[in-house]
């Protein structure tokens, strides 16, 4: 089964605007991270956000925040007041509990965000 | 500056040869992954190690081999290339289990 679902495989977005990319997850663990990485056309790929399951409150990371919503096991990335720059390949991804588990992530299919001047 | 490097970033081989593709990072994090990614999708996740001479298989780590001898290096090996391991590799580490990965710029590898 599926263990991070991506649904957007696109999207679009005004320049300016805020854009929420969505994330559901499915773990049996109490214990386990989010995180959501880019991927410009370039290739690479960059941290963004970070959100720990025992974290009270919702992860910032400048124009970037993650909508926890533990009960619904939904972690959705916003990106707020959207550049330019933000036209990328977006993936969520999920360390499971465990120190088996030990930075070992599983990653989602992505979604690609253009944005529009 | 500390950072992942990954060589070659390209590479064409045919099938059924012996491929290598280095990963070195000077982060001197334990914890080190190798993924592919094909078009269109996210990573899978091929082999990891949280040490030296750790390693452990992924979930895609048929016909792939690591070795970790240093804390440096997590070299991947293709014993005998096939068409369905075009793809292109990341390599990424990471300091802990709640951090996150850093990831190399990747090697496109075309099998023929």
């Amino acid at each position: 089964a599926q263990k991070i679902t991506q649904t957007q495989p696109g999207m679009f977005v005004q320049e300016k605007e805020a854009v929420t990319l969505d994330c559901t997850y499915d773990t049996s663990d109490q214990s386990y991270g989010l995180f959501w990485y880019k991927q410009p056309s370039s290739g690479e790929m960059i941290f963004l956000i970070y959100q720990g399951s025992y974290d009270e409150q919702n992860a910032t990371e400048g124009r970037y925040s993650l909508n926890f919503q533990k009960a619904r096991k939904s972690a959705n990335l916003v990106i707020s007041a959207s550049q330019l720059g933000d036209s990328a390949m977006y993936f969520c991804a999920m360390r499971e509990g465990g120190n088996t588990n030990a930075g070992k992530s599983t990653f989602g299919d992505g979604t690609t965000l253009t944005v529009k001047p | 500056d500390a950072e992942i490097t990954q060589s070659p970033r390209h590479k064409i081989t045919e099938t059924g040869r012996q491929v290598t593709l280095a990963c070195h990072q000077t982060w001197n994090h334990n914890n080190m992954f190798w993924y592919r990614q094909d078009l269109g999708h996210g990573l899978r996740l091929i082999h990891y190690s949280y040490g030296v001479q750790d390693t452990n298989k992924g979930e895609v780590s048929d016909g792939y081999s690591v070795s970790r001898s240093n804390t440096e290096d997590l070299p991947l090996t293709l014993e005998s290339a096939a068409s369905s391991q075009t793809s292109v590799y990341f390599c990424a580490s990471s300091e802990a289990q709640d951090y996150e990965q850093y990831f190399g710029p990747g090697t496109r590898l075309t099998v023929t």
